[in-house]
Parts: structure tokens; C-alpha cells; sequence
């Protein structure tokens, strides 16, 4: 198994241009999401989805758009980037809920650092 | 919301001795995750502990959940070079997301 794999590892954009960070996993695994990572900051969720066709917003949602059209695809877009977008982007995977109600192990992509001018 | 501290932020840590690094939540968890992150690398699962008072060990790093299942720690003994990097907790709480605390960063002075 591949794991989770994310594409570009490195990206430069200039301000207001558009692009999308893609993500796959090979787990078949119902749970994906993307977060965030900034110095100080920690890891902030951006948006997550709980299956093929079902998303939704974390914490830090604004200027970003997801789509799940399938099991392994989870792609993030960035429709107008900003500066304040620059960041180390991941993306994780999870088999979902236990039976405590609790989210299962995360197993993170690589990353995608992202530079906006 | 839920909110998960992490104390401290950050650690120089000399060879050889031990540390301990906390992880605290506003609100009861239903388990809490406990991830390393190595300079320019990605989140790494670690552990998790779901019981009240838990203690698991991984040869020389101990974790703990509290009674409350409020706060957890993990203590790393004899710390070598290759310990360096971010650790980071995550609690899942009532809205079954999970919440990560922002990290401590660990340096190792050879």
C-alpha cells in the first residue's frame, strides 16, 4: 500500500491565482481531511469528509472548497489564493469512528508546502 | 469549542535525561492520540489510550490518560538524538472531531 499520497510536495503561486492539492489514499478508508500547519499553530482542520459525496468544514475553512466523488480521492482547492494562505498543507486519512465514539488513528500524507506572493 | 493545550511548547532536553511533555483538555475525551513529527516530516501515530487512568509503554516512552480523561502526558527516559522532532496530543470529544493541541517541539543537546 501506497498509504496517503498528496501532490505537488512543493508549490509557488502568485496572488489570486487558483490551484488544487490533490490527495489519495489506498486504505479504503471512509475518513479524509485536511489540515493545516503553521508555525506556533499546530494542526487546524480545514475540511473533512466522512465518505464519498459527504463534506464538511473544520475550523479554518474559509477559501478552500473539497469535493469526494470517490472513496480515494479527497482534492482541496485553493479559488483565489492569498498570502495568508503560505502553509504546509496534509492530508489524513482514517478508517472513521470506533465503537467508543472516538476518531481512529490518523495516518497523514506527506505534505504539501504552499508559497503564495 | 474544544480546545486541547499543550504544555510546554517548547524543550531543550539534554542526552540522557528524561522529559515529560502535557497534553490538557477544557473537556472530557473518549480517547486521546498522541503523534511525533520529525523535522520536515509528516504526523506520525504513535499511541492511543481510551481508558480512565491508562498507562502504556513503548520501551522508553510512557504515556498516561488521566482519571478524569481530561489530561495525558508522555514521559520519554534517557532521551536520545533521534527523539528530536514535535509531538503532538488529539482528543476527540463531543462533536467526535478531532482536536489537536499545537505541539511541543523537543530539541536535543548532544
Amino acid at each position: 500500500n501506497a498509504g496517503v499520497t498528496q501532490t505537488p510536495k512543493f508549490q509557488v503561486l502568485k496572488t489570486g491565482q487558483s490551484m488544487t492539492l490533490q490527495c489519495a489514499q489506498d486504505m479504503n478508508h471512509e475518513y479524509m481531511s485536511w489540515y493545516r500547519q503553521d508555525p506556533g499553530m499546530g494542526l487546524r482542520l480545514i475540511h473533512y469528509s466522512v465518505g464519498a459525496g459527504i463534506t464538511d468544514q473544520g475550523e479554518v475553512p474559509n477559501g478552500y472548497n473539497v469535493s469526494r466523488s470517490t472513496t480515494e480521492d479527497f482534492p482541496l482547492r485553493l479559488l483565489s489564493a492569498a498570502p495568508s494562505q503560505t502553509s504546509v498543507y496534509f492530508c489524513a486519512s482514517s478508517t472513521g469512528l470506533a465503537a467508543t465514539q472516538a476518531q481512529e488513528t490518523q495516518y497523514f500524507g506527506p505534505g504539501t508546502r504552499l508559497l503564495v506572493l | 469549542g474544544q480546545q486541547v493545550m499543550q504544555i510546554p511548547q517548547y524543550q531543550h532536553v539534554q542526552e540522557g535525561e528524561d522529559f515529560t511533555t502535557y497534553c490538557n483538555s477544557s473537556t472530557t475525551l473518549s480517547n486521546i492520540q498522541w503523534y511525533k513529527q520529525r523535522p520536515g516530516g509528516h504526523p506520525v501515530f504513535l499511541i492511543q489510550l481510551v481508558k480512565s487512568g491508562e498507562v502504556k509503554k513503548q520501551k522508553r516512552l510512557t504515556f498516561q490518560f488521566g482519571e478524569a480523561k481530561k489530561n495525558s502526558s508522555l514521559h520519554i527516559t534517557a532521551t536520545q538524538t533521534t527523539d528530536v522532532g514535535t509531538y503532538f496530543c488529539a482528543g476527540t470529544s463531543g462533536n467526535n472531531r478531532l482536536a489537536f493541541g499545537k505541539g511541543n517541539q523537543v530539541v536535543v543537546i548532544p
